[in-house]
């Protein structure tokens, strides 16, 4: 299955802190997607990082990616009370036409 | 412009009764996707459709559950005979084609959430 496993299942800190969410998968993939949902923007794409990159960067975020290790980190950093949220992993490959499959995901709480 | 919308947002209905659930596409999207969201767990996969073909159905979980998209764009999911364990959100995505620079994002609506009682 391509289904990626979020780490932890919960995450709560203050705002300006750093947030680091961890996702594992079990099989190769052709790229990993970050996903954010929250009640007021339902689900939202937030980075895709392809299996040769090693990290990406968008702004506040930051991706890794260790294929050897089959797992992926985003980092949040400078947290507002906005980036609460869930926080799911997707890791894609197998089909052709980029069918997603989400673990449970991160929930994390920034508090102001 | 415009994004995926969704409609109707909330739909409460009795078991047994048959739901006919709506998503609008973002214009010129060639993928369309259909997940199911239970409280607390992260969306599962229901079916996909690349234009008018339904190419991927494998996450229907029983005859109950059909979707159409009969010219490509709008789409349907309709669930027969509704039962208590139907409740959830359902959410439609649609991405671009292939070829795109953003053709493996997937642009996901509101949602419908759905109680059966």
């Amino acid at each position: 299955s391509q289904q990626g496993e979020e780490d932890p299942q919960a995450l709560s800190i203050q705002e300006g802190e750093n947030a680091t969410m961890n996702c594992s998968y079990k099989t190769s993939i052709n790229n990993l997607q970050w996903y954010r949902q929250n009640s007021g923007r339902g689900l939202v794409h937030l980075i895709l990082i392809r299996s040769n990159e090693r990290e990406k960067h968008s702004g506040r975020l930051r991706v890794t990616l260790d294929t050897s290790k089959k797992s992926s980190s985003l980092l949040i950093t400078a947290s507002r009370a906005a980036d609460t949220a869930s926080y799911f992993c997707a890791p894609t490959g197998g089909t052709s036409y980029g069918k997603l499959t989400f673990g449970q995901g991160t929930i994390l709480t920034v508090h102001p | 412009g415009a994004g995926v919308s969704q409609s109707p947002r909330y739909k409460v209905a009795k078991r047994g009764q048959d739901v006919a659930l709506r998503c609008d596409p973002i214009s010129g999207h060639v993928s369309l996707f259909w997940y199911q969201q239970a409280l607390g767990q992260g969306p599962e996969f229901l079916t996909y459709f690349q234009n008018e073909a339904q190419l991927d159905k494998s996450g229907l979980p029983s005859d109950r559950f059909f979707a159409e998209r009969p010219e490509g764009s709008v789409s349907t999911l309709k669930i027969q005979r509704t039962q208590q364990e139907d409740s959830a959100v359902y959410l439609c995505a649609s991405s671009p084609r292939w070829g795109a620079e953003d053709q493996e994002t997937q642009y996901f609506g509101p949602g419908t959430r759905l109680l059966v009682l």
